[in-house]
């Protein structure tokens, strides 16, 4: 069993359509992360969610942290290939460790 | 910008072989960690260390031990390496404990056979 859950695990959609994942847990967390990983290589940091209720924008994406700081979502508008990658989630737990989601695999196609 | 590297990208050994998967960051962070990456079940920490010489076990660290003799350099070692840690091997760091940013280094695909 993972602290987060991650959904969904895959997702092929169109150039321009809208998404969203969800991390979702039962536990509180100090902070959450998303991240956006390539084939071979290793995670890089797209944002830090710290307060709860907060949103925050990067171009299109929409990133939202649970006002209980126990949930998270990222929302992408105008999907382009570009996005294609995998997106991952990590909470920080007691200011200590960090704990994955098992990760949402998006491919837009052109 | 933070650097995190890691000694091989690719890496093929024998079951019952030592290995060793080194990792080194530029910015002088006390936090080092490693993790396996495996299909559906995302990052799991294997052992982390918050300074020199320290170490504490991940989630996952039966196989495995670390070494940290330098501030800059985080160790993993698979002691006797089996077909069950063929996995993605990936090292982040941290400026501090509790920092809520890692940086991770591109990883190492490990086989074994």
């Amino acid at each position: 069993t993972q602290l987060l859950e991650q959904s969904p695990q895959f997702l092929s959609i169109q150039e321009g359509e809208n998404l969203t994942v969800y991390c979702n847990s039962s536990s509180v967390f100090s902070s959450l992360q998303w991240y956006r990983q390539e084939p071979g290589e290793g995670p890089v940091l797209l944002v830090t969610v710290v307060t709860g209720g907060e949103v925050k924008k990067l171009k299109r994406l929409t990133f939202q942290f649970g006002d209980a700081r126990k949930d998270s979502s990222l929302h992408i508008t105008a999907a382009q290939p570009g996005d294609t990658g995998l997106y991952l989630c990590a909470g920080l737990y007691n200011f200590n460790k960090f704990y994955f989601g098992s990760g949402t695999k998006l491919n837009v196609k052109p | 910008d933070v650097k995190v590297t890691q000694s091989s990208r690719y890496l093929v050994k024998r079951t019952g072989e030592k290995v060793f998967l080194e990792c080194v960051q530029d910015m002088d962070h006390e936090n080092m960690f490693w993790y396996r990456q495996d299909p559906g079940l995302g990052l799991r920490l294997i052992y982390f260390s918050y300074d020199v010489k320290m170490k504490e076990k991940g989630d996952i660290p039966e196989g495995y031990s670390v070494s940290r003799e330098k501030k800059e350099r985080f160790s993993l070692i698979l002691e006797s390496a089996s077909t069950n840690q063929t996995s993605m091997y990936l090292c982040a760091s941290s400026p501090y404990r509790g920092a809520d940013t890692q940086y991770f280094g591109p990883g190492t695909r490990l086989t074994v056979l």
